[in-house]
């Protein structure tokens, strides 16, 4: 149980194009989704919480208009990045909170990879 | 501000050889405090979650302890499988489940 999936997993664009990457929770639904971004050997930078049927929070420093968020079901969340640019390059990683659990556990899918020529 | 620092950013050890890493934090109501397990070009692996002082959680070689101001996760006679990025994080009760992490601890066990 707990899976996240990601959509795609590596994705080479060009510069000024639009990227869309999807988070899935796979057996189980959740209201919140996160997004985080990571650059090499460094820890995840929270970006944004997705919540669902609503607006995204973003983190201070996120542009809202370059990363769109929508959360439009239970189970799946989208970050577009919009004109994009080499400096968006990174690794995406999405994560979902269990709405049904129990606990606080957030689950995290295998990540995406963008790379920005 | 919530804030975790973990230490030390990176442990090299034999095989067999046990040892802790730490994790110090302050959080206004802690909710939560997790551990993660990330290898290269991955997402985090849910590890533990404890929730307060004196808990303790075990998974095969694994034991995660917290206080009031930390936590360790203990790695008895490790394996080279077990070598990879250990993320710690914590949730508090000022946020909207945000969780704020700790750099990170890279761990390389050897043959």
């Amino acid at each position: 149980g707990a899976v996240v999936s990601q959509h795609p997993s590596r994705v080479i664009c060009k510069s000024g194009t639009s990227v869309k990457i999807e988070c899935r929770s796979l057996d189980f639904q959740a209201t919140t989704m996160f997004w985080y971004r990571q650059f090499p050997k460094q820890s995840l930078m929270l970006m944004a919480t997705s919540n669902e049927g609503s607006k995204a929070t973003y983190e201070q420093g996120v542009e809202k208009d370059k990363f769109l968020i929508n959360h439009a079901s239970l189970t799946l969340s989208t970050l577009t990045v919009t004109s994009a640019h080499p400096e968006d390059s990174s690794f995406y990683i999405c994560s979902a909170r269990d709405s049904g659990g129990a606990y606080n556990e957030q689950f995290f899918g295998p990540g995406t990879r963008l790379t920005v020529l | 501000e919530d804030q975790v620092t973990q230490s030390p950013e990176a442990l090299r050890l034999q095989e067999g050889e046990s040892s802790s890493l730490n994790c110090s934090y302050t959080v206004s109501g802690l909710r939560g405090l997790f551990w993660y397990r990330q290898d290269p070009g991955k997402g985090p692996e849910f590890l533990f979650t404890l929730y307060s002082a004196g808990e303790e959680k075990e998974k095969e070689r694994l034991k995660a302890t917290l206080t009031k101001k930390e936590s360790f996760l203990h790695i008895t006679a490790p394996k080279p499988e077990d070598s990879a990025t250990y993320l710690c994080a914590v949730q508090g009760s000022s946020n909207t489940g945000k969780l704020i992490f700790g750099q990170g601890t890279t761990l390389q066990v050897k043959p």
